[in-house]
């Protein structure tokens, strides 16, 4: 079972919002609720941003939300700020075998 | 406040035996699954293992069954990442995280691993 797909690269200017896809299948994405996204700046440990498909942790902005429709689960980053320049990785349940798999990341660039 | 705390950078050579550590603090630690996550120079995210301190289950991924070892000491209330003879391949960035139901809420600093003869 292959890394779950993400764009490599994504962009906006301040104020905008951008979406981040994270494709799958009916094994892992598709298949389960335990859908969650992660928000990583250089040298850094990576922070939970989305859990279970569409809930925020405590402290998370509420610019930042999550969806899923059949295999592929988005990241949307509403009202772009500087400090949202990083990485996102989506990861997802993915069975018994496999466990846990991880998108290959998204930089996200803020013009 | 929950912490997870790990073991400092290492430089091995390879074939060397290597175990780092991640240290929990703010919870009672058998109460959650702890993961392993690998990130090599420039590279994503990947899941490595998982271990249940309230019963030791552990669990690998496909890619590190056979490569790694995962254990815990409750007593000290810490999780442990081990290999038994390092790759220069094995160099990168190891983060434990606690695993609340498949989301990773609260990750350890990283412990950066250089192999290198």
């Amino acid at each position: 079972q292959s890394a779950l797909t993400q764009p490599p690269s994504a962009s906006g200017s301040p104020g905008q919002s951008v979406t981040i896809s994270c494709t799958g299948s009916g094994d892992d994405v598709g298949g389960y609720t335990s859908v969650s996204w992660y928000q990583q700046h250089p040298g850094k440990a990576p922070k939970l941003l989305i859990y279970e498909v569409t809930k925020r942790p405590s402290g998370v902005p509420d610019r930042f939300s999550g969806s899923k429709s059949g295999n592929t689960a988005t990241l949307t980053v509403s009202g772009l700020q500087a400090e949202d320049e990083a990485d996102y990785y989506c990861s997802s349940y993915a069975g018994s075998d496999f466990f846990e798999l991880f998108g290959g990341g998204t930089r996200l660039t803020v013009l | 406040e929950v912490q997870l705390l790990q073991s400092g950078p290492e430089v091995k050579k390879p074939g060397e035996s290597l175990k780092i550590s991640c240290k929990i603090s703010g919870y009672p630690f058998e109460d959650y699954g702890i993961v392993w996550v690998r990130q090599l120079p420039g590279k994503g995210l990947e899941w490595m293992a998982i271990i249940y301190p309230a019963d030791s289950d552990i669990r690998y991924g496909p890619s590190f069954r056979g490569q790694v070892t995962v254990s815990d000491d409750k007593s000290l209330s810490t999780a442990y990442l081990q290999w038994s003879s390092l790759k220069a391949s094995d160099s990168g960035t190891y983060y434990c995280a606690r695993d609340d139901t498949s989301a990773f809420d609260v990750w350890g600093q990283g412990t950066v691993v250089t192999v290198s003869s």
